[in-house]
């Protein structure tokens, strides 16, 4: 059964802190992607990366970062978290070369007080 | 940009009915065209998948419609059943992005 898996489901943080969100997935997938979603605003993407070491900026990458040193794992970094990055974060890979069907991980609730 | 826009209402059901979400987008045409389903605090699951080149795909009690004419999908849950209440999103992708709307909230009324 594949999987993406997220570090955290829950997260508090404070405004300020340094905060790494990890995922994981099993599946060998090239492609990972980090996403935020915001109720009446859907699904935004942050970062992608399409290899090792690689990233692309997504739609709304300020204020956030990311680090892909092995294939299986991807990880977002809030460097000066704030509260209007409180969100739903959710990543998702896909194989190279297909742009259908993405695997979701369970998401993590992030809350910046 | 592209905008793709999903009924902004929640869309509530009586148990057996067939639900219908709508889907449209603007500009140019994707290549392909996804729903999924989300369930509260969850990540969003992948339920079909439809083609530019295709009007129609069915999967059990799924049935999906694509008209690039119109810039619409159509995505159908025949015989509805309160399991069915979700969140649905529709996603378009061009080459190696996707785009998703923002959702329709279903509740299947038993």
């Amino acid at each position: 059964d594949v999987k993406v898996t997220q570090s955290s489901r829950y997260l508090v943080k404070r405004t300020g802190e340094k905060v790494f969100l990890e995922c994981v997935q099993d599946m060998d997938h090239e492609n990972m992607f980090w996403y935020r979603q915001d109720p009446g605003l859907g699904l935004r993407l942050i970062y992608f990366s399409y290899d090792v070491k690689m990233k692309e900026k997504g739609d709304i990458p300020e204020g956030y970062s990311v680090s892909r040193e092995k294939k299986e794992r991807f990880s977002l970094i809030l460097e000066s978290a704030s509260t209007n990055q409180t969100s739903m974060y959710l990543c998702a890979s896909i194989p190279q070369g297909s742009y259908n069907e993405q695997f979701f991980g369970p998401g993590t609730r992030l809350t910046v007080l | 940009s592209q905008k793709i826009e999903q009924n902004s209402e929640a869309l509530n059901i009586q148990e057996g009915k067939t639900a219908t979400l709508t889907c449209n987008y603007t500009n140019y045409s994707p290549a392909y065209l996804q729903w999924y389903r989300q369930d509260p605090g969850r990540g969003p699951v992948f339920l079909l998948l439809i083609r530019e080149n295709e009007k129609e795909k069915r999967k059990e009690r799924l049935k999906v419609t694509f008209d690039t004419t119109l810039k619409q999908s159509l995505f159908h849950i025949t015989a509805s059943q309160p399991a069915d209440s979700a969140t649905y999103l529709c996603a378009l992708t061009y080459g190696n992005q996707f785009y998703f709307g923002t959702g329709t909230s279903l509740t299947v009324i038993p």
